[in-house]
This record gives C-alpha cells, sequence and structure tokens, in this order.
C-alpha cells in the first residue's frame, strides 16, 4: 500500500538550531501539505503545493520556516532559528489534485523537540 | 478560512455500545466535502469517512456512519458496537473548493472494556 514518507521520525534540539524534515508523497499525489500539530490540538496547515508551486503559505512563520518541493516531488521544510514553541509534531499529507474524491493520506509524523 | 468546531475533548464509551461525536463548521460554500479522520496513540492519521455535501445519503463505512445535517452545519460521527482499537483522537474536516482542509481540534475516546 502506498504510503506518504516522513523523516525523521524523531528530533531533539536546541533553540536556536536550524531543523529540516523531509517528506515524499505517494507517487502521482499533486498536492502536498505540511501540517503543524501541537500535542492536544488538531492539525494547522503551514504550507501547501500544487506539484512545485505554492498554493498557501499563510500561516507559515516565513521569519523563520521555510519549504521547498523544487521538483514537484519530494518536499523539505525547515525551521531556522528553531524555538521553545516550535516544538509539535510536524506532518505530512498528500493528496490528489482537484478530485472531488480527494481525501489527505498522511505520514507518521516528525515529532520535534525544542530544547 | 472555514472554521470547525468539535466541542466534546473528550468520550468514553463501554465496549460493544454506541458512541456519537458531534462536529460542526461554518461555510458560506455550497460544494463540499467533510472528514472524519482517526488517530491513534503514538499512530499516524487515517480517514475514517468521508461526505460529499451534494448527497444527502449519510456515509456508511462498516460500523462507522455519519449524520450529516447540512442545513444545520452539523456532521456527526456514530462508532456502532465500539472496540478497543477504536480508542484515539479523533478529527472532523472540512475540504472546501480551494482544496484545503481544515481540522477540528478533535474528541478523544477512550473505550472501556
Amino acid at each position: 500500500e502506498a504510503e506518504v514518507a516522513q523523516s525523521p521520525r524523531y528530533k531533539i534540539t536546541e533553540k536556536s538550531q536550524a531543523v529540516a524534515f523531509w517528506c515524499d508523497p505517494i507517487s502521482g499525489h499533486a498536492t502536498l501539505y505540511w501540517y503543524r500539530q501541537i500535542l492536544g490540538q488538531g492539525p494547522e496547515l503551514l504550507v501547501q503545493f500544487q506539484d512545485e508551486s505554492v498554493v498557501d503559505d499563510s500561516q507559515l512563520p516565513k521569519d523563520r520556516f521555510s519549504a521547498e518541493r523544487l521538483k514537484g516531488v519530494d518536499s523539505t521544510l525547515k525551521i531556522q532559528p528553531a524555538e521553545l514553541g516550535d516544538s509539535a509534531m510536524y506532518l505530512c499529507a498528500s493528496s490528489l489534485s482537484h478530485s472531488g474524491a480527494n481525501v489527505l493520506t498522511f505520514g507518521a509524523g516528525s515529532r520535534l523537540t525544542v530544547l | 478560512a472555514q472554521t470547525v468546531t468539535q466541542s466534546q475533548p473528550e468520550m468514553s464509551v463501554q465496549e460493544a455500545e454506541t458512541v456519537t461525536l458531534s462536529c460542526t463548521y461554518d461555510t458560506s460554500e455550497s460544494d463540499y466535502y467533510l472528514f472524519w479522520y482517526k488517530q491513534p496513540p503514538s499512530r499516524q492519521m487515517i480517514l475514517v469517512i468521508r461526505q460529499e455535501a451534494y448527497k444527502q445519503q449519510n456515509a456508511t463505512e462498516n460500523r462507522f456512519s455519519v449524520n450529516f445535517q447540512k442545513a444545520a452545519k452539523s456532521f456527526s460521527l456514530k462508532i456502532s458496537d465500539s472496540q478497543l482499537g477504536d480508542a484515539a483522537m479523533y478529527f472532523c474536516a472540512y475540504r472546501g473548493t480551494g482544496n484545503q482542509f481544515y481540522f477540528g481540534t478533535g474528541t478523544s475516546l477512550t473505550v472501556i472494556p
């Protein structure tokens, strides 16, 4: 069964350090999403890609966060510098593009702890 | 942005019994989709059930069914014959025409043996 791959699963870092997360969506899924999920809350969209283009990054803290999907396949989310409040689960999800039957398929997530 | 509200932070159910999780949403769109996702402890989020807004018939998937009230903007999930494996966080989600998904804050379901 096709899966969304994410790495690393766990990351512990000190504040002010740089961190990066990687996501490989399901083959053929043109839309890729990065969500942040704070413990006990629902996922919040950080950035949405359609192929290699950003569709929505209105909630991405651009002073420290960046995301790219250069070839329209896998994607990297970077945080520099990390802050204590960035501790969360970072979820990647993908979906077929603008299909009426679109559903999100999630990866296992990357749990970030900032000390 | 659309808003999705889950007013029940925690729910519990006896094994083999039925439980209903509530969800309301706010939108001005007429064409949209609604979803329930399940997130077991330390495991990834998976789709439970989805509903197209243009369909009047409520969706069902085995022991899971929804009560979709479009006029009331309500979308509840009913789990019948609850099993221990149903214990998880359940998130209601909305997808509109922009292909963006909005999630509620979740309901933590405990299944009591």
